[in-house]
């Protein structure tokens, strides 16, 4: 287990409703990413933060955006959803130093968009 | 563009034997490549990594990787496979063009399933 929380577990959203993801990173770490797993496909890359600026995006649009705070916890927000956002939503966290070489992950958010 | 990929959608093998899980990469220069597992209802864990040095590269729960150059190959490998392995298995490469993130670009999985 690592110490990377997230919560919710799961939750249901209609189309068009804006939804909140929560982070704790795990402790020591000041670098914080967000994947989203579609069914049967790997994760894919959303953004980073490092000092609670985003730097670094993957090729999602606007209505996804995110914050980190100063105790490194993070949240993912995406507004307007729609059908395909149904996804495993994953939040990684790690050392900058690190960055890119050793992940640690949550057991992730699954969100339903109806 | 780099890209992973990962031929086998599942692998089966009986207890004792040993696996092995298929990964291909496309990366421009020097790859960095990783395998993350995934239990059921958990987050991905860190299983091992290549940056520079041996080709084997030796990680978490007796696993280990051979990176392979010139085929462009950098299979998982365990000697001998227990049901406690059964997971989906993902290979992965990092973003050259994001070297300042966490950037990994993934392959599709690959489940395997070890039979008692």
């Amino acid at each position: 287990e690592t110490g990377v929380t997230q919560s919710p577990t799961h939750l249901i959203k209609t189309r068009g409703q804006q939804v909140t993801l929560r982070c704790s990173s795990q402790s020591g770490h000041n670098t914080v990413s967000w994947y989203q797993q579609a069914l049967g496909q790997g994760p894919q890359f959303i953004f980073q933060y490092y000092r609670e600026e985003e730097n670094g995006r993957g090729n999602f649009p606007p209505r996804f955006s995110g914050l980190q705070f100063p105790n490194y916890s993070s949240e993912l927000n995406v507004n307007a959803l729609e059908l395909d956002d149904s996804a495993l939503y994953l939040c990684a966290s790690s050392l900058y130093r690190d960055r890119g070489e050793k992940l640690f992950f949550g057991s992730g958010t699954q969100l339903s968009v109806l | 563009a780099q890209s992973v990929a990962q031929p086998e959608d599942q692998v089966n093998v009986a207890e004792g034997n040993p696996l092995t899980v298929k990964c291909t990469y496309s990366v421009s220069g020097n790859p960095y490549l990783f395998w993350y597992v995934q239990y059921p209802n958990r987050g991905l864990q860190f299983l091992l990594k290549y940056i520079t040095g041996d080709n084997l590269v030796k990680g978490s729960y007796g696993f280990e990787a051979e990176f392979n150059k010139s085929q462009t190959s950098f299979h998982l490998k365990k000697p001998s496979a227990l049901v406690s392995d059964s997971a989906l298995y993902f290979c992965a490469v990092r973003d050259v063009g994001s070297y300042n993130t966490d950037k990994l670009i993934f392959g599709t999985g690959t489940r395997l399933q070890v039979f008692p």
